[in-house]
């Protein structure tokens, strides 16, 4: 089976710093995916981590350990529309299907 | 590019009433996925597509059934609804490689009592 586990909600303040973490246990890794979703809308992409280490886009990075089965999203220069639901999603062997975590809620506040 | 198109947005069913959600993408996409959300849970997949005539179940198939006669459309039907499938449905796409980037509908609004 496969499990993810993030932190179900996160505050922090304009401007600053947030990391969100995620742990996951699966029975085939590929890769992990991050995504954003506002209230009402849909699910958008992030980014994808299949390597050690971390990729940054913009504010956004995304860090992977596959050895600790750990990554984290990294949100800089917070702003408020960054309020949101983040998912962390594993990408299964095989490559076909992502397995979503329960998502984590941002608020972002002034 | 329109991207991905659900139809419809939003539907009321009464139990053991049947329904066919449409899922369009005009990206041409090899893979088709349908996911659902209920409040507080992150996206489950019910059945994917990897090319036009296959599909596959997903976590939660039990109660839908699909078909992708065409490499736009997939379609989730469910034969006889049941208020534990009221939920939020959404379509995906994504080309084969990349960065297995999915593309989402803006998805069905379905409740059923």
């Amino acid at each position: 089976g496969q499990s993810l586990e993030q932190p179900s909600e996160v505050t922090a303040v304009e401007g600053a710093i947030v990391q969100i973490n995620c742990t996951y246990q699966t029975s085939g890794f590929y890769g992990l995916s991050w995504y954003q979703q506002h209230d009402g809308g849909a699910p958008t992409f992030l980014s994808y981590n299949a390597l050690d280490g971390l990729e940054e886009t913009g504010r956004f990075s995304s860090f992977l350990s596959r050895s600790d089965s750990y990554g984290y999203l990294l949100l800089q220069e917070l702003q408020m529309k960054d309020s949101a639901s983040y998912f962390c999603a594993v990408l299964q062997t095989g490559a076909n299907n992502l397995f979503f975590g329960t998502g984590t809620r941002l608020t972002v506040i002034p | 590019n329109a991207g991905v198109t659900q139809t419809p947005k939003f539907r009321v069913l009464k139990t053991g009433q049947s329904m066919t959600l449409l899922c369009a993408q005009d990206m041409n996409h090899e893979y088709m996925y349908w996911y659902r959300q209920d409040p507080g849970m992150g996206l489950r997949l019910i059945h994917y597509s990897v090319g036009e005539g296959t599909t596959a179940k997903g976590e939660v198939p039990d109660g839908y059934n699909v078909s992708r006669l065409k490499k736009q459309n997939f379609l989730l039907g469910l034969e006889s609804a049941a208020p534990s499938q009221t939920s939020v449905y959404f379509c995906a796409s994504r080309t084969v490689d990349g960065t297995y980037e999915q593309y989402f509908g803006p998805g069905t609004r379905l409740t059923v009592t």
